[in-house]
């Protein structure tokens, strides 16, 4: 079980969008639909953005989309504000009770 | 609302054990799993575990099979987390978070902080 592998940086000027990939494999991010994404701040616990690949808790910002093909998942922020800047990770289900995160990316507003 | 608070921080010393504890309220505690989460000084999170407070049935990652050790006491709606043979490769903040059927972790505890230090 490898941690799902993600940008180590992205960046962007406010306003544009910005894409995060998030690549796992067959037996995690291409067999289910169970992929979730996280936003960290400095300091700060992590916080629920997307989950089942494409949804939006309550709350959260529609700038923030997700989408799945294959193996690879990706989190799109549009709109990008300086309040964006931050850790993102990706989140999957694993098979047999396991779960794996992603590498996470750090997302630098320019 | 929603808490997971969690014990303090622990210096332990290379090849101890450590214990934490993680006091879930504000929801039905034996519905909802809990996952086990670390983050090591300025890298990734990583996930450790999963325990199904209702049943005690868990999940371990590969890399911590065999080292630790999730349980939870029903009675006081605690859940805790025991990793053994520590090195300093432990160190990083340790988080409990409630875990969502179909989605994953949704509220998370402040963290503890274990420093494994000779």
């Amino acid at each position: 079980q490898s941690a799902l592998t993600q940008p180590a940086s992205v960046s962007g000027s406010p306003g544009q969008s910005i894409t995060i990939s998030c690549t796992g494999t067959s037996s995690d991010v291409g067999s289910y639909n169970l992929v979730s994404w996280y936003q960290q701040h400095p300091g700060k616990a992590p916080e629920l953005i997307i989950y089942e690949g494409t949804k939006r808790p309550s709350g959260v910002s529609n700038r923030f989309s997700g989408s799945r093909s294959g193996n690879t998942a990706s989190l799109t922020i549009s709109g990008l504000q300086a309040e964006d800047e931050a850790d993102y990770y990706c989140y999957s289900y694993a098979g047999s009770n396991t779960y794996v995160f992603g590498t996470g990316t750090k997302v630098t507003v320019l | 609302q929603v808490q997971l608070v969690q014990s303090g921080a622990e210096v332990k010393k290379p090849g101890a054990s450590v214990k934490i504890s993680c006091e879930a309220s504000g929801y039905s505690f034996s519905s909802f799993y809990l996952d086990w989460v670390r983050q090591a000084p300025g890298q990734g999170l990583e996930w450790i575990g999963i325990i199904n407070p209702s049943s005690g049935n868990t999940g371990y990652a590969p890399k911590f099979r065999g080292r630790v050790t999730l349980t939870r006491d029903t009675s006081t709606g605690t859940v805790y987390m025991d990793l053994s043979s520590l090195t300093s490769d432990d160190t990083a903040v340790y988080y409990c978070a409630r875990h969502q059927s179909e989605v994953g972790p949704d509220y998370w505890g402040q963290g503890t902080l274990v420093t494994v230090s000779s």
